[in-house]
């Protein structure tokens, strides 16, 4: 099972909104609505910021939201703040067979 | 508070195994599976498989079969992630994350990570 594909890198100013691509194919992004997303900062355990497509785990801000549109997932954090710089991870359930694959990480810049 | 607490670093020489436990406290922990996903140094998150804390099953990534045994004592809430036949690409750190039983698939909370280096 290949990783699902994100842009290695991604970049934006405090305030600005900014999205990450998450894609996929039929077997799993686009099959299931069940594609979290991850954030991890340096030395630190990935932590959820948004499960089954768009919904947030209480606690993470109303900044972070989810969509899908086909075999893509995006994650859009707007308002972005010094804080969200980390590295991104989208991951996708893909079947009883094949179960579970990460995208390959994106990292936000926040200039 | 959930917490998931996993045994410390590890060095181990080519062909060796190693096993890594992850207990875990705060919440019920027959209601939850336990899965493992490893990282690579400066690389991405790659799932391995769980464990069912109730009835033991486990699945793991077709990459991992054979090489892999995922297991858990609930008696000490405690599982464990036993990797054999070592070779320098299992140099990783190896997380636990727990997600809840039915049809979730999200990792909710993890484990500190612990570094296994390969090395001889």
């Amino acid at each position: 099972q290949s990783a699902l594909t994100q842009p290695a890198s991604v970049s934006g100013s405090p305030g600005q909104s900014i999205t990450i691509s998450c894609t996929g194919t039929s077997s799993d992004v686009g099959g299931y609505n069940y594609v979290s997303w991850y954030q991890q900062h340096p030395g630190k355990a990935p932590k959820l910021m948004i499960y089954e497509v768009s919904n947030r785990p209480s606690g993470v801000p109303d900044r972070f939201s989810g969509s899908k549109s086909g075999n893509t997932a995006s994650l859009t954090i707007s308002g972005l703040q010094a804080e969200d710089e980390a590295d991104y991870y989208c991951y996708s359930y893909a079947g009883s067979y094949t179960f579970g694959v990460f995208g390959g990480g994106t990292k936000l810049t926040v200039l | 508070q959930v917490q998931l607490v996993q045994s410390g670093a590890e060095v181990r020489k080519p062909g060796a195994s190693v096993k890594v436990s992850c207990k875990a406290s705060g919440y019920t922990y027959t209601n939850y599976y336990t899965h493992w996903v490893r990282q690579a140094p400066g690389q991405g998150l790659e799932w391995m498989g769980w464990v069912n804390p109730n009835s033991g099953a486990t699945q793991y990534a077709q990459k991992f079969q054979g090489r892999v045994t995922m297991t858990t004592d609930t008696s000490i809430s405690t599982a464990y992630m036993d990797l054999s036949r070592l070779t320098s690409d299992d140099t990783a750190v190896y997380y636990c994350a727990r997600v809840a039983g039915g049809y979730k698939y999200d990792f909710d909370s993890w484990g500190q990570g612990t570094l296994v280096t390969v090395s001889s």
